[in-house]
Formats: C-alpha cells, sequence, structure tokens
C-alpha cells in the first residue's frame, strides 16, 4: 500500500500565483486532513475532511480552499498565494476523527 | 488556543546515551501522543498513552501519561544513529483534533 501520496515535493511560486497541493491515500480512511509546519510551532491544523462532500476549517485556514469530492483525494488549493505561506505542509488520514493519523511526506512550498 | 510546552527544544547526545523530554499543559487531557517526524518525511505515531499514570514502552522508548493529566514524558535508552529527528508531543481536544507542541530537535554529536 502506498498510504499517504503528496504532491509535489517541492514547489516554488511568486507571490499572487495559484497552486493546488494533491494528497491520495489508498486507504480507504474517512477522516483527512491538511497541516502547516513552520520552525518552532508544531503543526497547526488548515483544513479537515470526515468524508466526501463535508470539510470544515482547522486553526489557520485563511488563504487556503479545500475539497472532497472522493474518499480518496483532498486537494489543498492556494488562491493567491503569499509569502506567510511558505511552510512545509503535511497531509495526514485516519480511520475515523480521532483515530490513528497517517502522514503523507510533505510539501516543501516556497512563496517570493 | 491552547498550547503544549515541550521541552527542550533541542538535544545534543552522545551515542548509547539516554534521553528524556517532556510535554506539558495548563488543561488536563485524557490522551497524550508521541511522533517521531524524520527528516524530509512525514511524523509517524510512536506512542499513544490513554491513562493517567499509563506507562507504555516500544522497544527503546517508554513513554508516561503524567498522573495529573497535564503532561506526559518520553524517554529513549541507549541512543543510536538513526533515533535523530523531531520528536512531537500531541493530544486531544474535545473535539478530537490534535493540539501540538512545537518539538523536540534530538541530534547525535559524531
Amino acid at each position: 500500500n502506498a498510504g499517504v501520496t503528496q504532491t509535489p515535493k517541492f514547489q516554488v511560486l511568486k507571490t499572487g500565483q495559484s497552486m493546488t497541493l494533491q494528497c491520495a491515500q489508498d486507504m480507504n480512511h474517512e477522516y483527512m486532513s491538511w497541516y502547516r509546519q513552520d520552525p518552532g510551532m508544531g503543526l497547526r491544523l488548515i483544513h479537515y475532511s470526515v468524508g466526501a462532500g463535508i470539510t470544515d476549517q482547522g486553526e489557520v485556514p485563511n488563504g487556503y480552499n479545500v475539497s472532497r469530492s472522493t474518499t480518496e483525494d483532498f486537494p489543498l488549493r492556494l488562491l493567491s498565494a503569499a509569502p506567510s505561506q511558505t511552510s512545509v505542509y503535511f497531509c495526514a488520514s485516519s480511520y475515523s476523527r480521532g483515530g490513528k493519523l497517517f502522514f503523507g511526506s510533505g510539501t516543501q512550498l516556497s512563496v517570493l | 488556543g491552547q498550547q503544549l510546552n515541550q521541552s527542550p527544544q533541542s538535544m545534543f547526545i552522545q551515542e548509547g546515551e539516554d534521553v528524556s523530554m517532556n510535554c506539558t499543559s495548563s488543561s488536563i487531557f485524557n490522551t497524550w501522543l508521541w511522533y517521531k517526524q524524520d527528516p524530509g518525511e512525514g511524523p509517524v505515531l510512536l506512542i499513544a498513552l490513554y491513562k493517567a499514570g499509563e506507562l507504555t514502552s516500544n522497544g527503546r522508548l517508554t513513554a508516561q501519561f503524567g498522573i495529573t493529566r497535564k503532561d506526559s514524558f518520553l524517554n529513549i535508552s541507549a541512543s543510536i544513529p538513526s533515533d535523530v529527528g523531531i520528536y512531537f508531543c500531541a493530544t486531544m481536544d474535545s473535539n478530537y483534533q490534535l493540539i501540538w507542541g512545537a518539538g523536540t530537535k534530538l541530534i547525535i554529536k559524531p
């Protein structure tokens, strides 16, 4: 099993550009989430989903959109990138909310 | 929002040494989790604790859920090079969302 797959691994954007970070899981997990990791700050929840068609905001949702059209995929969209969005982004999934989280290997994003 | 205080921020140790790190909170929680993040990878769950006073081992790792339910510690015995990485504590709020510590970076001196 591949587990949680994130693409791309690295990305450089200019301020104002848009892009989508992809996340897919093959474990039939209902719960999926996006985190950002900044030095010295641990992981902060951006958005999460408890099932297809259901999404909700986390701690730091501003500037990010998500959708969940299938159980497997949970893309994260940056509509107009800002330097403050330079970070490492992790997608994670679990069988249910509160269950053991499985993380992808991350996307390192730089916004110039 | 709620915060977890994780210490130390970083540790420089010699191979073979024992390591101890801890995590404290001002609030009571019912779950404590310890994750490890290898360089360039996402965090992986090491140990989960669900009961005050619980002591759980996973190989050379031992973690305890504090009696007050406001703290937890993680010990690593006889450290080896593959132990390097960032160790995160985490707990769960009433909505089952994880609250994360800032991490302890473990570096092994050559």
